[in-house]
């Protein structure tokens, strides 16, 4: 069965600094599929960055960047320089990978970040 | 070019009583997802629908059923609703065949009283 893990509840940091979220998955399968969706309060899931299994190639995004690490489970994000705006809730997810393209989604609990102006 | 919508905004029921939520997809999308996000947790996946079939389905009872129309919008049925149920319920579409891009609708945040 799959699993995803997101152990830090809540962040609080001022504006300005960096901030990494942590996330640890679980599967069975070789190839799988890893997201970052952002939750502003308004309730909508804002899709960030999606990773296949077989690319651990960090990525950035501007203030975003992405951590990939087969080794150790992990597919942790970084906000730097963080402003206000970044204040929401993050999720990150796995999907296992199928002929259809669009496979369900296995969520984490969520990470509620709060950034202090 | 309109994204995933989903009606009503929000929802009060009696326990026990029944509920439909629809969602209709993005543009050129033909397949919807339904999931169910309790306050303080991460969504759960409900069921997915593909040719006005079900195709997938999360570990929900029966109680839970859906129905996709030929214009690939979808409706999520609840009957005998549980306080249980209350939650913010999302959906999500999605084009076959395309590198797991699924675009999530507002929500409906549905309470049982």
């Amino acid at each position: 069965a799959q699993k995803v893990t997101q152990a830090q509840t809540e962040i609080s940091v001022v504006e300005k600094e960096d901030v990494t979220l942590d996330c640890v998955y679980e599967t069975r399968d070789t190839t799988y599929y890893l997201f970052w969706y952002k939750q502003p309060p308004s309730g909508e899931l804002v899709f960030l960055i999606r990773r296949n299994s077989f690319d651990e190639q960090n990525e950035i995004s501007g203030r975003y960047s992405w951590n990939f690490q087969k080794s150790t489970s992990s597919f942790n994000f970084t906000i730097t320089a963080s402003q206000v705006v970044d204040s929401a809730v993050y999720f990150c997810a796995l999907s296992e990978a199928s002929n259809f393209g669009n496979e369900k989604l296995t969520f984490g609990t969520g990470t509620r970040l709060t950034i202090i102006p | 070019d309109a994204g995933v919508t989903q009606s009503p905004t929000h929802l009060i029921k009696t326990r026990g009583q029944q509920v439909t939520l629809r969602c209709s997809p993005k543009s050129g999308h033909d397949t919807v997802s339904w999931y169910q996000q309790a306050l303080g947790q991460g969504p759960q996946f409900i069921f997915q629908y593909y040719e006005e079939e079900e195709r997938q389905r999360g570990n929900f009872p029966d109680r839970f059923s859906g129905h996709q129309f030929p214009n690939y919008s979808s409706e999520l049925n609840v009957n005998a609703l549980l306080l249980g149920d209350s939650a913010l319920y999302l959906c999500a579409s999605s084009l076959e065949g395309a590198a797991y891009e699924q675009y999530f609708g507002p929500g409906t945040r549905l309470t049982v009283t």
